[in-house]
């Protein structure tokens, strides 16, 4: 079955570390997007990406980072400059623009 | 962006019709009106789109009115599956690519 898998479904993460969540589509999407999800908010979107190597900064980007190697991946680092990085992290894919994005089932970083 | 108003909350019980309306006064000529279903720690799924008037799928109804400034997801016979979050967006394709804002929502509580 075609879909976004996020890995892994739990992280944890100690004072001053970087750490990387992965996602990964094979539904042959160009764009693909990172989203932010705090206890009974919305999604804000971190960055997003309309074509390989290339990449744009959402509404809350400070203290993450991207890259697009690949079309199947889109990894994010949350780096030890986001000082609340707890949050559940989503991972979505679209084939363009407007079309609906497909979303992971998110991965929950916490800090040890 | 268009910015969305839609209920915080609404109850319904088995069986009913459930309408959630979306306020959306600025939409833009390009936009698109996109409806999402999110379980508790999952990410959001895709339920409708549409653009103008009256769109139906196997699981939904969305209605826009002719000046588009608003748009009505239907809900058929709910079930206490249909408990969900249920988020209201517009967008469009040209330069904004990704770049959906999110709201709070709108969380269904279907009773028995």
């Amino acid at each position: 079955d075609g879909g976004i898998t996020q890995s892994p479904k739990y992280l944890f993460r100690k004072e001053g570390q970087n750490v990387t969540l992965s996602c990964e589509q094979n539904l042959n999407h160009d764009a693909m997007y990172w989203y932010r999800q705090d206890p009974g908010q919305g999604l804000r979107l971190i960055y997003y990406s309309q074509i390989v190597n290339d990449f744009q900064k959402g509404d809350i980007a400070e203290g993450y980072s991207v890259s697009r190697e690949k079309k199947e991946s889109f990894p994010l680092t949350v780096t030890s400059a986001q000082k609340n990085p707890t949050a559940f992290y989503l991972c979505a894919s679209s084939l363009q623009g407007y079309q609906p994005q497909h979303f992971g089932d998110g991965t929950r970083l916490s800090i040890l | 962006l268009a910015k969305t108003t839609q209920p915080i909350s609404m109850d319904s019980y088995e069986g009913q019709e459930v309408n959630i309306t979306c306020s959306h006064n600025n939409i833009a000529t390009n936009d698109y009106i996109t409806w999402y279903q999110q379980f508790p720690s999952q990410g959001p799924r895709f339920i409708i789109q549409g653009y103008k008037t009256k769109v139906t799928n196997e699981v939904a109804s969305l209605f826009i009115p002719a000046d588009r400034k608003s748009s009505t997801l239907s809900l058929p016979r709910v079930s206490l599956s249909d408990t969900a979050v249920y988020y209201c967006l517009v967008g469009d394709e040209v330069g904004n690519t990704g770049k959906l804002i999110f709201g709070q929502g709108t969380t269904l509580q279907v009773k028995p």
